[in-house]
């Protein structure tokens, strides 16, 4: 009930493609659902952040799309690049309280 | 500081030994949370503080563990008699009050690695 599961485990793209990782949750009391970019030796950088009542928010390249009834979540990179190149989580939270992370994306966007 | 900030950035003990982490949260945050990133994993949650008060401290693998923030800022995660199974990165996170609209954002420190040898 507390996990969640993201997918794929690695991922490589061109420059310029538009890699997708992909986030399920088991927990309807789940509300807060922020993914985060981590570089190597540094920790997890908030990237973008979405609520059950919109199905989809964009804030520059990054976009989350949320599917409540399938309770499912993805991030879009748009337009990559290389410096995209690092670690993706996705998490999930019920109030201001703890997160549940997913186990990670790696990505890699060639030049 | 302008961020969440943790000191020492690495620390190697040696199995049996005492340590101490220390956690500056981005000033003016009520919530303060410790998290382990195993090699690989996503971070796993561990404790979690309001104020001074430990909220919720069910991530705490075993009472080796303990952690304090006796003023509502600075906190301190304390591992007695280290194994090597405790090699991890240590995360610090803060967050505003419950009553900002942005209570749900967690900022993370850039961590702690401790190699226990």
């Amino acid at each position: 009930q507390q996990q969640v599961k993201q997918s794929p485990q690695s991922l490589i793209v061109q420059k310029g493609g538009i890699p997708i990782i992909n986030c399920a949750y088991e927990n309807t009391a789940f509300d807060y659902f922020p993914w985060y970019q981590q570089f190597p030796g540094k920790g997890p950088a908030l990237l973008i952040a979405i609520r059950p009542d919109v199905s989809e928010k964009k804030e520059g390249r990054f976009t989350i799309s949320f599917n409540k009834s399938a309770k499912q979540f993805s991030l879009h990179i748009m337009d990559s690049q290389p410096g995209d190149s690092a670690t993706y989580f996705c998490a999930a939270s019920s109030g201001t309280y703890k997160y549940i992370f997913g186990t990670g994306t790696r990505l890699k966007v060639l030049a | 500081g302008a961020g969440v900030s943790q000191t020492p950035s690495n620390k190697v003990t040696e199995k049996g030994k005492y340590v101490e982490l220390r956690c500056d949260p981005i000033s003016g945050h009520t919530a303060l949370y410790w998290y382990r990133q195993s090699l690989g994993q996503g971070p796993e949650f561990l404790i979690y503080f309001q104020g001074t008060g430990a909220a919720d401290d069910s991530g705490l693998p075993n009472d080796r563990f303990f952690a304090v923030r006796p003023e509502g800022s600075v906190s301190t995660l304390k591992i007695q008699r280290t194994e090597r199974g405790d090699s991890a990165v240590y995360l610090c996170a803060s967050s505003p009050s419950p009553l900002s609209p942005i209570a749900d954002t967690q900022y993370f420190g850039p961590g702690t690695r401790l190699t226990v040898l």
